[in-house]
């Protein structure tokens, strides 16, 4: 089975540009959260999604958004980068079943560099 | 808000040593704690997730306990090889749903194991 998906896996971008990033989910899995870290830190949240709706939002400015389609993937967009949005951007799918969680699998994660 | 330590930053050992990382949270109401291995540049591997109703977890030379009264976890990794050279992070869940279903993530331990 594959594992969670991102594409693309590196990108470098200007300051002021927009950004859209990419994850499937593992086959099965409704949940999809995204985390942003950098370099030297733990991943940040930024994101939950679960069934195509937004059930959680991290302390990060309006510029980040994201939504989820019916096929469970989900999208990351950042709008006008500044340089302190580089890092490496992660996204999680887990399965959810009761309200219990069997726990989250990452992504190989998507690497953005704004100069 | 949750916090959650590790300490040291970076750790060398010699190979074949056993050893313990341990990872601290400040607020003992968690609903689950998850280990992770980063390999550098990479996205996150699970190794074990522990429920709040359990106090250890093991997968072959790997073994996780948790304290939650003490807001206290550790890794416990017997004969350490090369291989496991790597940045372990632990995460802890506070609820199964909702803001409280993000991963907290503490920034990680630095393992160098050496020849």
């Amino acid at each position: 089975d594959a594992g969670v998906t991102q594409s693309p896996t590196h990108l470098i971008k200007t300051r002021g540009q927009h950004v859209t990033l990419r994850c499937s989910p593992i086959s099965g899995h409704k949940s999809v959260s995204w985390y942003q870290q950098v370099l030297g830190q733990g991943p940040q949240f930024i994101f939950q999604y679960y069934e195509k709706e937004e059930r959680g939002r991290g302390n990060f400015p309006d510029r980040f958004s994201a939504r989820q389609f019916p096929n469970y993937s989900s999208e990351l967009n950042v709008n006008a980068l500044l340089l302190g949005d580089s890092a490496l951007y992660l996204c999680a799918s887990s399965f959810e079943w009761g309200g219990a969680n069997y726990g989250y699998t990452f992504g190989s994660g998507t690497r953005l560099t704004v100069v | 808000k949750q916090e959650v330590t590790q300490i040291p930053a970076a750790l060398s050992v010699p190979e074949g040593e056993n050893l313990v990382l341990n990872c601290s949270f400040t607020d003992s109401a968690i609903y689950n704690l998850q280990w992770f291995r980063q390999d550098p540049g990479k996205g996150l591997t699970s190794l074990l997730l522990i429920q709040s109703s359990q106090r250890e977890q093991t997968s072959g030379r790997l073994n996780a306990s948790l304290d939650k009264s003490s807001g206290r976890s550790t890794l416990y990794i017997a004969a350490s090889q090369p291989g496991d050279s790597a940045t372990y992070l632990c995460a802890v869940r506070k609820g199964s749903t909702g803001a409280n279903s993000k991963l907290t993530f503490g920034k990680g331990i630095t393992l160098s194991v050496r020849p």
